[in-house]
C-alpha cells in the first residue's frame, strides 16, 4: 500500500500557484518525500524530491513540515500545461523499488 | 527521458497468445522496472531488475515473466495474454550514484498500449 494521501482531485486558475498537499504521517527518519506528475498518456516525469529542508528546483518547490508528516508541492505559476496526475511518494530508504498510490488530478483553469 | 525506448508502442493480440515487450536504455543504468497503468489503479510494479539475470516480483506478478540478459535489455513477456492484461505498460530506469537509496530518481518510458481481445 501506498504510504501517502493526496486529494483525489484539485482545480487552479492559470497564472496562480497551485498548492498540492500530501500526507505522509508514518514516514520514517530516512525515508525521502518524491514527487512525480503524469501527463495525459505519457509515462511519468520527475519533480522533485526531499528529505527535511525545502527545495526548489526550476519545476516547483517542495516544503515538508518540520516533523515530516506532509508536505506540499508547490507550482509558482501555473499553466495549462501543467494540468496531470501528481504522484506523492514516500521511498524507504535503501529500497529499490517505488510504489505509486493514485496521486491527485490537477485541472488547471483557463 | 534518459534514453530509454520501449517496443512496439502499441500491440492488439489474441487471448492466449504470448506476447513480449522490450524495455531498451541507452545510458548503462543498473535497475530497470516495469508497471502496468489501468483506470482506477494508478501505476503498479510488475516485476523489476536490479542487474544482469538478477530480477524480482513487484506488486502484480502473476502472469507476468521477465528476463534481462544484458545490460540495456529489460524484457517483459505474458506467456499467454488474457484480457485482464490489456493495459498500458511503462518501463523505468533508476538513476542515481548508488544503484538504491532515497537519493536516486526513476525515469519513465514513454509507454506500451497493449490490448487483449
Amino acid at each position: 500500500d501506498a504510504k501517502t494521501t493526496q486529494p483525489t482531485s484539485m482545480d487552479c486558475a492559470e497564472g496562480r500557484a497551485a498548492n498540492l498537499p500530501c500526507n505522509h504521517s508514518t514516514i520514517s527518519g530516512n525515508e525521502y518525500v518524491y514527487w512525480y506528475r503524469q501527463i495525459h498518456s505519457q509515462g511519468p516525469q520527475y519533480i522533485i524530491h526531499g528529505l527535511k529542508n525545502n527545495e526548489t528546483n526550476e519545476m516547483a518547490s517542495l516544503i515538508i513540515t518540520e516533523d515530516r508528516k506532509s508536505s506540499t508541492l508547490i507550482l509558482p505559476h501555473a499553466t495549462l500545461r501543467d494540468t496531470a496526475v501528481y504522484y506523492c511518494i514516500v521511498r524507504p530508504n535503501r529500497d529499490d523499488k517505488i510504489i505509486f498510490g493514485k496521486g491527485t488530478r490537477l485541472h488547471i483553469l483557463p | 527521458d534518459a534514453g530509454i525506448t520501449q517496443s512496439p508502442r502499441h500491440k492488439v493480440t489474441e487471448t492466449g497468445t504470448p506476447v513480449t515487450l522490450r524495455c531498451h536504455q541507452t545510458e548503462n543504468h543498473r535497475y530497470m522496472y516495469w508497471y502496468r497503468q489501468d483506470p482506477g489503479h494508478g501505476l503498479r510494479l510488475i516485476h523489476y531488475s536490479y542487474g544482469v539475470k538478477d530480477t524480482d516480483k513487484g506488486e502484480v506478478s502473476d502472469g507476468y515473466s521477465v528476463s534481462r540478459s544484458k545490460t540495456e535489455d529489460f524484457l517483459l513477456t505474458l506467456e499467454s495474454a488474457t484480457s485482464s492484461q490489456t493495459s498500458v505498460y511503462f518501463c523505468a530506469i533508476m538513476e542515481g550514484t548508488s544503484g538504491s537509496g532515497g537519493t536516486d530518481t526513476q525515469y519513465f518510458g514513454p509507454g506500451t498500449r497493449l490490448t487483449v481481445l
